[in-house]
């Protein structure tokens, strides 16, 4: 069964640095979502992305992230100048064009620690 | 924009006992409303889903029920085993694309 796959799986960087996530998703996938979620906290949406342009983001999503799709199948996350409070699991996840209901498959997350 | 709460943020139970987990929803216009499992450290699994044009689905020892005059749904594990024991997150979502609001889930222990 296709899945949605994410690396690294996990990212140590320093304060201000640059760190990019990537994921791939399922491949006749047209809708790709970003999550994250703090440690023992609930999952929170970050940013959905269809037809090579952001659809929605939330208030977390501000100018120090940004997605792209640089080719075919990968989906990337980008966070400018890391903090300490971005430190987090990220999961990508992606949904099928076709259909009329919000199926939405994740991958199995890159855990960013910021130190 | 919608606003989902989960109840109870802990539940323990024996081993072949049920399990009920509640959620509620403020959007009228959500009509999808997943389950997800998530043991420590995964990623969150997909394990039952319903849609607003019906009222139960149920897949073996899980089951969902939704009550959308209500905005109400809930999951439930009959016969539950250790295996169970992880922590289950509802959402709720409107039309394709859109994005998942979750509730703040529910640390279950299927005690052996």
């Amino acid at each position: 069964e296709p899945e949605v796959t994410q690396t690294p799986s996990h990212q140590v960087t320093q304060m201000g640095q640059e760190v990019i996530l990537r994921c791939v998703p399922i491949s006749n996938h047209l809708y790709f979502y970003w999550y994250r979620q703090i440690l023992g906290q609930k999952v929170e949406f970050l940013v959905s992305f269809y037809n090579n342009e952001i659809s929605e983001k939330s208030e977390i999503f501000d100018d120090q992230f940004s997605v792209e799709r640089p080719d075919g199948s990968n989906f990337t996350l980008k966070i400018r100048s890391t903090k300490l409070e971005d430190s987090a699991m990220y999961f990508c996840a992606s949904t099928q064009e076709v259909g009329s209901y919000n199926e939405q498959f994740f991958g199995p997350g890159t855990r960013l620690t910021v130190l | 924009g919608e606003n989902v709460e989960q109840h109870p943020s802990t539940l323990s139970v024996q081993e072949g006992d049920s399990a009920v987990i509640k959620c509620t929803y403020s959007d009228s216009a959500s009509n999808y409303f997943p389950w997800y499992k998530q043991e420590l450290g995964k990623r969150p699994q997909l394990i039952i889903d319903i849609r607003s044009n019906v009222g139960e689905k149920k897949d073996q020892r899980i089951a969902v029920t939704l009550n959308k005059t209500a905005k109400h749904f809930s999951l439930h594990i009959t016969e539950t085993q250790p295996e169970d024991s992880a922590v289950y997150f509802c959402a709720a979502s409107r039309e394709r694309g859109n994005q998942f609001y979750f509730g703040t889930g529910t640390s279950l222990t299927v005690i052996p």
